[in-house]
């Protein structure tokens, strides 16, 4: 089976643009999480999204935002940048087989604010 | 809610000698614990998991973990670590029911030594 892909890889931006991240759950997952990592504040949890539906949120403004497709793809956005907002952006995708729920993570995408 | 504490934020070791990572945390309702690690420019890798059963639980790479209910604890230990186990090691808690929210611990770093 394929991983978690995430595109792009890397991505340079100004202050106030916006970005778009996409991920590629593996095949068969249902459910996609976003985190944040950063050296300041770590690994932070942004969102999950399950059929569709966002189902957990993190505390992070509204500026970030998701959605999932019916293939489970997911994207997530960010609106008006900030420098703040450079960062290493991870996705993964959960199996629930037999009971036991394991997240799988992509390479990330790493964001860099200008 | 939950936290995640990893009381050591880097541990240097000679090469072959054991070592052992902490890991505390605290919640409100049951979780799942796991230990990941990431090396340098990559995404997150599953090393072990916690879900029930037995309390010692073993991971890839010689790892393996002791969950201690009335502790709060699930440290991360390895007998005889190689110079490619330098990396950086993150404990992580995620609820059980609800979705998939995984709260992470600050990394610890651990730097083995020839």
């Amino acid at each position: 089976k394929a991983g978690v892909t995430q595109t792009p890889r890397y991505l340079i931006k100004t202050r106030g643009q916006q970005v778009t991240l996409s991920c590629s759950p593996i095949s068969g997952h249902r459910s996609v999480s976003w985190y944040q990592q950063t050296p300041g504040q770590g690994l932070q949890f942004l969102f999950e999204y399950f059929s569709e539906t966002q189902r957990n949120k993190g505390n992070f403004p509204g500026r970030f935002s998701g959605r999932q497709f019916s293939n489970s793809r997911s994207e997530m956005n960010v609106s008006t940048l900030e420098l703040g907002d450079s960062a290493l952006y991870l996705c993964a995708s959960t199996s629930t087989s037999g009971g036991a729920e394991t997240q799988y993570f992509g390479p990330g995408t790493r964001l860099l604010v200008l | 809610a939950q936290s995640v504490t990893q009381l050591d934020s880097q541990v240097p070791v000679f090469e072959e000698a054991p070592v052992e990572l902490r890991c505390n945390y605290s919640s409100s309702v049951s979780v799942y614990l796991f230990w990941y690690v990431q090396y340098p420019n990559q995404g997150l890798q599953l090393l072990l998991k916690y879900l029930s059963g037995s309390t010692l639980v073993k991971g890839i790479n010689g790892f393996e973990a002791e969950f201690n209910k009335s502790q709060t604890s699930f440290h991360l230990r390895k007998p005889s670590v190689h110079i490619s186990d330098t990396a950086e090691y993150f404990c992580a808690v995620s609820q059980r029911a609800g979705g998939f929210k995984t709260i992470f611990g600050a990394g610890t770093r651990l730097f083995v030594k020839a």
